[in-house]
């Protein structure tokens, strides 16, 4: 089914340890952003993306870095993940003109302990 | 600084009655807002939206009021149903189409009883 794809759903990182959350679309969107839901908060944006080769920071950036060389792919970096990095990470997308908001993948639960 | 806020954690509805959700938000840049829903374990799935252009919007069985003089939205459904049963995310842009930048509030979780 056509929609977004992240991947690992679950994971454990240890104070310090780095990894790489994969997002992938398949509906040729422009736009993909990345949010992280922290409990009983709203989802907040950490970085966004408006084509291939172009990224900007959103609202809690630190900690992360992003990068995007295909229309498909948006993985999120954590460097020297901390225990305030603990969070569901949800990777979504649209397209030019939808205006029906976004498609999110199916989140990342991710514990840094 | 929260600039949407959704004030009610939770509701307790009835299967068949109306279902009211309510969002507040601060910014007057905002001018395009959303409602999604939220199954556990799922990402949220997008539900149906308003422009600031209007005060109503009717889905199905959703509709989405805002007053912009109150900086106000509210999400209805009627009748309600189990399967309605998730959260509720409101969520506000100040661009409706490209690249959106939402900001969200903190979700109400609704609950249909049979």
């Amino acid at each position: 089914n056509a929609g977004v794809t992240q991947t690992p759903k679950f994971r454990i990182l240890k104070i310090g340890q780095s990894m790489t959350l994969q997002c992938a679309q398949d509906m040729n969107h422009n736009y993909m952003y990345w949010y992280r839901q922290d409990p009983g908060m709203g989802l907040k944006l950490i970085y966004y993306s408006v084509g291939a080769g172009i990224t900007d920071k959103g609202e809690v950036p630190n900690g992360y870095n992003v990068s995007r060389s295909t229309t498909e792919d948006f993985p999120l970096r954590l460097e020297l993940a901390a225990p305030s990095q603990t969070s569901v990470y949800f990777c979504a997308s649209n397209g030019q003109g939808t205006g029906y908001g976004y498609t999110f993948g199916s989140g990342t639960r991710l514990t840094v302990v | 600084d929260q600039q949407v806020k959704q004030n009610s954690p939770s509701l307790s509805v009835q299967e068949g009655r109306i279902s009211i959700l309510n969002c507040d938000y601060t910014n007057s840049m905002f001018d395009y807002f959303l409602w999604y829903k939220k199954y556990p374990a799922e990402g949220p799935t997008f539900l149906i939206s308003i422009s600031s252009i209007k005060d109503k919007n009717e889905d199905g069985r959703f509709t989405v009021f805002l007053n912009k003089s109150a900086k106000h939205l509210s999400l209805h459904i009627v009748p309600s149903q189990p399967g309605d049963s998730a959260v509720y995310f409101c969520a506000a842009s100040a661009r409706p189409q490209g690249a959106q930048k939402l900001v969200f509030g903190q979700g109400t979780r609704l609950t249909i009883n049979p």
